[in-house]
């Protein structure tokens, strides 16, 4: 089955310096979604990334796909309070006709004032 | 537009009962999945529905079972419960079956 690994699992930053987490999958994805969790809530959807080589930015956040479509990240610029969280990479993979979803192992993110 | 409602939030429970957790997707959503939560595992899908039909499951024990509603609201059942069982269970809901997901405040289910 899919297996979908992120790096690093435990993050701990300086408040302003960078943040990067690394989804990497062992097939070809059609797809990825990037999730937030914060502390005590539940995931919240950030974005989707479809095509090879795509770049998409939200704010202090970018995230990139993979030109071979197994592996995508996510970075912050100048980290705040506000991004502690753990960050879920999430793959589709066809079964029966169908898809799955897999979530990665997720990195947590601790940002220090 | 309402969010994703689950009940009952927070139960506990005993080795070797059974629970049913309730799951109310946001309006007009007919995709329903369901994932188990712990800090050990991280977040394990269970099963999936789309308008009332089970389109996959996870690689859980037959102990797990689901279902959904023609109103597209959803209910997931454990039986015998384990303490392995203690988890949090969130429930998501999508507009079509391989969309982005809207996530609920989750089930808190201890097994003592």
């Amino acid at each position: 089955g899919q297996q979908v690994m992120q790096i690093p699992q435990y993050q701990h930053v300086q408040e302003g310096e960078d943040f990067t987490t690394y989804c990497n999958s062992s097939t070809t994805l059609s797809n990825i979604q990037w999730y937030k969790q914060r502390p005590g809530g539940h995931p919240v959807f950030l974005i989707q990334l479809v095509k090879s080589g795509e770049v998409k930015k939200q704010k202090r956040l970018t995230f990139q796909f993979g030109e071979a479509k197994k592996n995508s990240s996510l970075h912050i610029t100048a980290t705040q309070t506000t991004d502690v969280g753990t960050y879920f990479c999430a793959v589709r993979e066809d079964s029966g006709g169908y898809q799955k979803v897999t979530f990665g192992t997720g990195t947590k993110l601790q940002v220090i004032p | 537009k309402a969010g994703v409602t689950q009940t009952p939030r927070y139960l506990i429970k005993t080795r070797g009962q059974q629970v049913t957790l309730s799951c109310s997707p946001i309006s007009g959503h007919r995709s329903v999945s369901w994932y188990q939560q712990t800090p050990g595992q991280g977040l394990q899908f269970l099963f999936e529905y789309f308008s009332e039909t089970q389109r996959n499951k996870g690689n859980f024990p037959g102990r797990f079972s689901g279902r959904q509603f023609s109103n597209s609201r959803s209910e997931m059942n454990v039986s015998t419960l384990e303490l392995g069982d203690s988890a949090l269970y969130l429930c998501a809901s999508s507009p079509h079956p391989d969309g982005e997901l809207f996530f609920g405040e989750g089930s808190r289910l201890t097994v003592l």
